[in-house]
């Protein structure tokens, strides 16, 4: 069935650093792609979607791009703040009209 | 105000108590769904429904029931908790689901002893 494989965590890093996190996808069809972010006590809420291969979502300095020939999401920011700490996840839209969630990778930005 | 709203946010009770957790939404989303989320899982789908009067199982569906009597309203029922329902458990809707943005709600933290 269809899958997403995101890199574990936790992962720390600096104020200003670099950011990837990766995703890989397993997909019969041609699904959606999403990555959602859950601050600390809340629930998810939608960081970026693409909805077609080579699409690039972008939001508050993060970006992915759909990349079909490698089935690939990844995650990217230039710069983290401290205010970027939480769990990220990578998603897809499944055939019953569900989000197939990756295991989630939380980030620790220090100041 | 857009919003998905849960109750309770936070639940402790004992193995076999009847609990129903309420879900609803203002969006007029014909899509919703339940998901719970346990650490090193991430998130699974328990039940959705595409409409009014129409749900069918997700994932992870033992052990829950669910209703969709109004457009707004999706409960989640659990008829005899056990201890392996502690988790974390959102309430999600969107337009159609698939591609379309899913709006999550705040998360109820149920404990069962």
């Amino acid at each position: 069935g269809d899958s997403v494989t995101q890199m574990e965590g936790p992962v720390t890093l600096s104020e200003e650093a670099f950011l990837t996190i990766n995703c890989t996808y397993t997909a019969t069809g041609y699904p959606s792609l999403f990555w959602y972010v859950q601050y600390p006590g809340e629930g998810l809420q939608l960081l970026l979607k693409a909805t077609k291969a080579d699409d690039k979502g972008s939001n508050k300095g993060f970006e992915a791009t759909y990349r079909k020939e490698t089935t690939s999401f990844h995650l990217e920011k230039g710069s983290v703040q401290v205010s970027d700490s939480a769990v990220y996840f990578c998603a897809l839209s499944g055939s019953q009209g569900n989000l197939i969630f990756g295991k989630g990778t939380k980030l620790s930005v220090k100041p | 105000e857009a919003q998905v709203t849960q109750n309770p946010r936070y639940l402790i009770t004992v193995t076999g108590k009847k609990l129903t957790v309420t879900c609803s939404q203002n969006m007029n989303h014909e899509y919703m769904s339940w998901y719970r989320q346990d650490p090193g899982l991430g998130l699974r789908q328990i039940y959705y429904s595409m409409n009014v009067e129409v749900t069918d199982k997700g994932d992870v569906p033992e052990g829950y029931k669910v209703s969709r009597k109004e457009k707004r309203n999706f409960p989640l029922i659990l008829e005899s908790p056990s201890p392996n329902q502690t988790s974390l458990y959102f309430c999600a809707s969107s337009d159609r689901g698939g591609g379309d943005t899913q709006y999550f709600g705040p998360g109820t933290r149920l404990t069962v002893l």
